[in-house]
């Protein structure tokens, strides 16, 4: 069965960098992209970007897109976004999910990114 | 600025019918901006519903359907259930990037 699971909540500075991983399994990953889509506490979805995980290839929402990067590795099937100069506003839970052809179907569990002082 | 807009709140009746919209602030959305709808109950990852306008994944229930309705991207719920009870947000594709609506929230009551 298909299944993104995602690495564990992270604590952070601001200033700092995370980097959330997200390990699929259940179907043959470079077919699909990942995209990443973000939640702050009490709020809506908003997404923040994708990758190709054939040839790489990224797009990014442009209010985040200086600050963003995914990447994907292909011998492990996972996905990562990296989210650098973090403020107190970046306080969300982050997913990530796949994509193929305009359709966006499984989603992995959500990471909580928590930056404060 | 593109900007998505849902209604903030629904109320439906237990075995009524509802439909929920979601409009561009770029002018009609079309089957060309490939419409998604999630479902998102509290504590929860969302769970994809429809997909291309009016595509159901596997696991979607029959009483959910997608339409385009009046230059909107629409998600109608036919004989709802207590459980239909949460948060919907749809997705609309603008040429390499994706904006998701605000969201509604649906209760049944």
């Amino acid at each position: 069965q298909v299944q993104l699971v995602q690495s564990g909540v992270e604590v952070k500075t601001p200033g700092a960098s995370v980097k959330v991983s997200c390990k699929t399994s259940g179907y043959t990953f470079i077919n699909y992209g990942i995209c990443w889509v973000r939640q702050v506490p009490g709020q809506g979805l908003e997404w923040m970007g994708c990758i190709s995980a054939y040839n790489a290839h990224t797009n990014y929402a442009q209010n985040i897109q200086g600050r963003l990067t995914i990447t994907r590795d292909t011998s492990t099937s996972t996905g990562y976004m990296e989210l650098r100069s973090l403020r107190s506003d970046d306080t969300a839970v982050y997913y990530c999910a796949r994509d193929l052809d305009f359709c966006v179907d499984y989603w992995g569990q959500g990471t909580l990114v928590a930056v404060s002082s | 600025q593109t900007v998505v807009t849902q209604e903030p709140s629904l109320t439906v009746s237990p075995g009524g019918t509802v439909t929920l919209t979601c409009a561009s602030s770029t002018g009609a959305v079309t089957s060309g901006y490939f419409p998604n709808w999630f479902q998102q109950k509290p504590g929860q990852a969302p769970r994809a519903l429809i997909y291309t306008t009016n595509n159901k994944h596997s696991w979607t229930p029959a009483r959910f359907s997608g339409s385009l309705l009046g230059g909107k991207a629409a998600l109608t719920l036919s004989g709802v259930q207590p459980e239909d009870e949460a948060e919907y947000y749809c997705l609309l594709y603008y040429g390499g990037a994706w904006v998701f609506g605000g969201g509604t929230k649906l209760t049944v009551l």
